[in-house]
């Protein structure tokens, strides 16, 4: 596609579900990247894919948030047992690898955990 | 502990005056410095990005501005358009790491009224 698209767009859960999110990066971009971004408040990073390889987690708030890409195209980020501190908008973005090549972001997907 | 501080928090023009937004980042090592236009209900979009070596950049009728030195960039809006509305985020890269882990500002939230 054209850009970087996200499913669902919105997602209401119950707490204590388990959601999955997914992202579809522009084609040919190897580097996938999520973010978790509260309302009034900038993105914040939660983890960074090149490719299937996941780089970097450092930014995932605990052990329930989980994010994979098995075929360094699609990726799920799947937040087990929700709780209400994890409503947020997540957003997903696409570049290439190297350098200071732009990120180009996805509309998000906002979860709201009531 | 790095840092990205944007200020005014926000600010409300009239249609075709022009602006400026400020950006302090206290992020090191530096790579680079991007500003991000965020509609709302959407994912940024890319304004400008900025090295270490570059002093100004412009974007149409958005204009950046870099002091490496200061450690403060800013973005002037020429003739604002009600378009123009939007979430500003200033975005620093740390580099000699991982690229996804961009340290986000919270954004300046302008709104322009006609």
């Amino acid at each position: 596609g054209a850009g970087v698209s996200q499913s669902p767009r919105y997602k209401v859960a119950k707490r204590g579900q388990d959601v999955a999110l997914r992202c579809d990066p522009i084609s040919g971009h190897v580097s996938l990247f999520w973010y978790q971004q509260a309302l009034g408040q900038g993105p914040e990073f939660l983890t960074y894919f090149q490719n299937e390889a996941q780089l970097d987690k450092s930014g995932l708030p605990s052990d329930r948030f989980f994010a994979e890409r098995p075929e360094g195209s699609v990726s799920t980020l799947k937040i087990q047992r929700t709780q209400k501190e994890d409503s947020a908008v997540y957003l997903c973005a696409s570049s290439s690898p190297w350098g200071t090549d732009t990120q180009y972001f996805g509309p998000g997907t906002r979860l709201t955990v009531l | 502990k790095n840092q990205v501080e944007q200020s005014p928090q926000s600010l409300i023009i009239l249609e075709g005056k022009n602006c400026t937004l400020q950006c302090n980042y206290t992020v090191s090592p530096f790579s680079n410095l991007r500003w991000y236009k965020q509609d709302t209900g959407r994912g940024p979009v890319s304004l400008t990005i900025m090295t270490f070596s570059e002093n100004t950049k412009s974007n149409g009728r958005y204009t950046a501005t870099l002091d490496a030195d200061t450690k403060q960039s800013s973005l002037h809006i020429t003739a604002s358009q009600l378009s123009d509305s939007a979430s500003y985020i200033c975005v620093v890269s740390p580099g000699g790491g991982s690229q996804g882990n961009l340290i986000f500002g919270k954004g300046t939230k302008l709104s322009v009224k006609p």
